[in-house]
């Protein structure tokens, strides 16, 4: 079965910085295109950005908006992935989800279950 | 890239038929076959029910179908059921890695 767990979420003050996490497992993560999403409260989904596996070229790319606060990286002898944000900001708080783009055409499934940060001083 | 349009929500009754829209434009919903359609219940992950405008991943219901014509995608539920209230969100491909979302329908059953 195909899962996605993260962790790592919380209580953050702004200006702080945060790493989550994301263990996969029931898959070839080595040759997965990662991506991350998040969830403000209430709100809709927002595409945060995308790892390629390293046989793409292991090159990352990102929400315009979000670029250069944000950082995708991962371990595929670990088989996790990780989002990097620093100099978090009020605007950051949302349920982070990591899924998997099986094609390069958005086709992401399944997701993990989320993990919340907050962003409160 | 701006958000993909949906209305903000739709209902029906139970045995009806919905049909939820996504309006983007040239560069992303009108440009190419790559729609997807994502389920989100309250307090859950969304999941995947519709990709390349109108495949079903394994395990998805038949009711759940969809379409695109020009700018616009669409994705149908035949035979309403209490469990299918939820959010709906579309998503395209643009031609380039960056994923667009639309803003999201509500469904009341």
């Amino acid at each position: 079965e195909v899962q996605l767990v993260e962790s790592g979420g919380g209580l953050v003050k702004p200006g702080g910085s945060l790493r989550l996490s994301c263990a996969a497992s029931g898959f070839n993560f080595i040759n997965a295109w990662m991506d991350w999403v998040r969830q403000a409260p209430g709100r809709g989904l927002e595409w945060v950005g995308r790892i390629k596996s390293k046989g793409s070229g292991g090159t990352t790319d990102y929400a315009a908006p979000l670029k250069g606060r944000f950082a995708i990286s991962r371990d595929d002898s670990k088989n996790t992935l990780y989002l990097q944000i620093n100099s978090l900001q009020t605007e950051d708080t949302a349920v982070y989800y990591c899924t998997w783009s099986r094609t390069i055409f958005n086709r992401l499934d399944p997701w993990g279950q989320g993990t919340l940060v907050t962003v409160s001083s | 890239q701006s958000a993909l349009t949906q209305p903000a929500s739709v209902s029906g009754s139970p045995g009806q038929s919905i049909t939820i829209s996504c309006t983007g434009t040239s560069n992303d919903v009108g440009g190419y076959n790559y729609v997807s359609w994502y389920q989100q219940h309250p307090g859950k992950a969304p999941k995947l029910m519709i990709y390349d405008v109108n495949n079903r991943p394994s395990g998805v219901s038949d009711r759940f179908s969809g379409s695109k014509s020009g700018n616009t995608a669409s994705l149908t539920i035949s035979g309403l059921q209490a469990e299918d209230e939820a959010d709906y969100y579309c998503s395209s491909y643009t031609g380039s890695t960056t994923v667009v979302f639309g803003g999201g329908t509500k469904l009341t059953v």
